[in-house]
Parts: structure tokens; C-alpha cells; sequence
């Protein structure tokens, strides 16, 4: 059983372009949750999502990100018209749900380095 | 707010040496916590998960207890090694499936 995917491990953008960032769950985890840590600080959660649904977005900045978990395929978290401050390391979790779940423990992807130059 | 605080910081301590790490957090309000381990520029490793309902998990070297009352986790590693050495994190979950609010970290050090 494969464990959190996430690609690309490391991506560099210019100031302006597009990021997105790709978090595939382990199997059988309906749950997904982003989390940043900027650097030299602690990680922060952004948003937590289900398949077709957001159900936390708390902790997502209010402009240029979004974050989806289709039907079919991975999650993805968009950062549109990057600026430095977007610099960081994205990480990814995933958690089982099922009938009878009650740990709901997080598994962690190995994290997205995004460089904004 | 849920906040997290881990102390100490930073620690170094020879090799076979049983440490300590501290995590307190301020709503006791939590479903469950869970440790971490992270290696320089790399993903989170869990190490154990405590339920609201439980006092303490243990995974081989390790020992986590939980006092919800007071807000305070302890994660005790015993017999260290230099293999050790890595940022542990401490992070309390608010609910079902919930998010996680993670602590600052302790950098550990284990020297020979």
C-alpha cells in the first residue's frame, strides 16, 4: 500500500505564473487535508477536503489559492499569480473514513518545495 | 483558538540517554494527538497517536501520555541514538477528522 503521493517535490515559479500541486491519497482515504510551513515557522493547516467537497477552508489565504479533490484523480492545490511570500513547503495528508474509523490518524506526503524567484 | 507550544526548542544529549519532550496545548476540548517526527527537508513520519479517551501509546523506544485535563502531552524516547536526531512535533486534532494544529517542534540532537 502506497503511502501520500505528492508531485512535483520540489517546483520553481516566477513571480506571477501559476503552481499547482498534486497530493494523491493512500487507498482507501476519502480524507485530505493541506497544510504549509513556511519557512522557519510551525505547520499551518489550509483546507480539508473530501471527494467533490470542501469541508474546511479556514486556513486558506482568501485570494489566488484553491484547492479541489475531484471524483476521479488527485487533489490539487492552485496558487495563481505567485508572489515570494508563497515560497514554502505544501504538505498533504490523508485520513480513512470509513464505518467504523475512530483514529482518524494523518498520514503525510513527502511535501512540495515550491521556490517563487 | 487551539494553541500548541513544545518545549523545549532545542535539546542535545548523548547517545543512551532518556529524554523528554514537552507539548501543552490551551483547549483541552481535543479528540486526539499525535507525534511526528521530521528529517531535515523531508515529510512527517507519524510516530504515535493518543485518543482523547486513553492515558498513553507506546512504540518500541517510545512512550506518549496524554493528560487532557491539564493540556499536556509528553513524548518520552528512551535509550537514544544519533538515529534519532530530527524535529519532533507535537499536533492536537479539535474532532472528528478534523484538522490539526501542530506545535513549533523540539530539534533534537543525539551526539555520540
Amino acid at each position: 500500500n502506497a503511502g501520500v503521493m505528492q508531485n512535483p517535490r520540489h517546483l520553481v515559479r516566477r513571480r506571477g505564473q501559476e503552481a499547482r500541486l498534486r497530493c494523491s491519497p493512500m487507498k482507501g482515504h476519502s480524507h485530505v487535508y493541506w497544510y504549509r510551513q513556511l519557512p522557519e515557522e510551525g505547520l499551518k493547516f489550509m483546507v480539508y477536503l473530501q471527494k467533490e467537497n470542501i469541508i474546511d477552508e479556514s486556513g486558506m489565504p482568501k485570494e489566488r489559492f484553491s484547492a479541489e479533490f475531484p471524483k476521479e484523480g488527485p487533489s490539487i492545490l492552485r496558487i495563481q499569480q505567485v508572489v515570494r511570500g508563497d515560497s514554502a513547503a505544501y504538505f498533504c495528508a490523508s485520513s480513512p473514513m470509513w464505518p467504523g474509523a475512530t483514529s482518524y490518524e494523518q498520514y503525510f506526503g513527502p511535501g512540495t518545495r515550491l521556490t517563487v524567484t | 483558538k487551539q494553541e500548541v507550544t513544545q518545549i523545549p526548542a532545542a535539546l542535545s544529549v548523548p547517545e543512551g540517554e532518556n529524554l523528554v519532550l514537552n507539548c501543552s496545548f490551551t483547549d483541552s476540548a481535543i479528540y486526539n494527538l499525535q507525534w511526528f517526527r521530521q528529517d531535515p527537508g523531508k515529510g512527517l513520519t507519524s510516530l504515535l497517536l493518543i485518543q482523547s479517551s486513553q492515558r498513553e501509546q507506546t512504540s518500541g523506544r517510545l512512550n506518549a501520555s496524554l493528560d487532557k485535563s491539564s493540556g499536556r502531552s509528553t513524548l518520552y524516547i528512551a535509550a537514544s541514538q544519533p538515529g534519532d536526531s530530527a524535529t519532533y512535533l507535537c499536533a492536537v486534532g479539535g474532532g472528528t477528522a478534523s484538522k490539526l494544529t501542530f506545535g513549533t517542534g523540539t530539534r533534537l540532537q543525539v551526539t555520540l
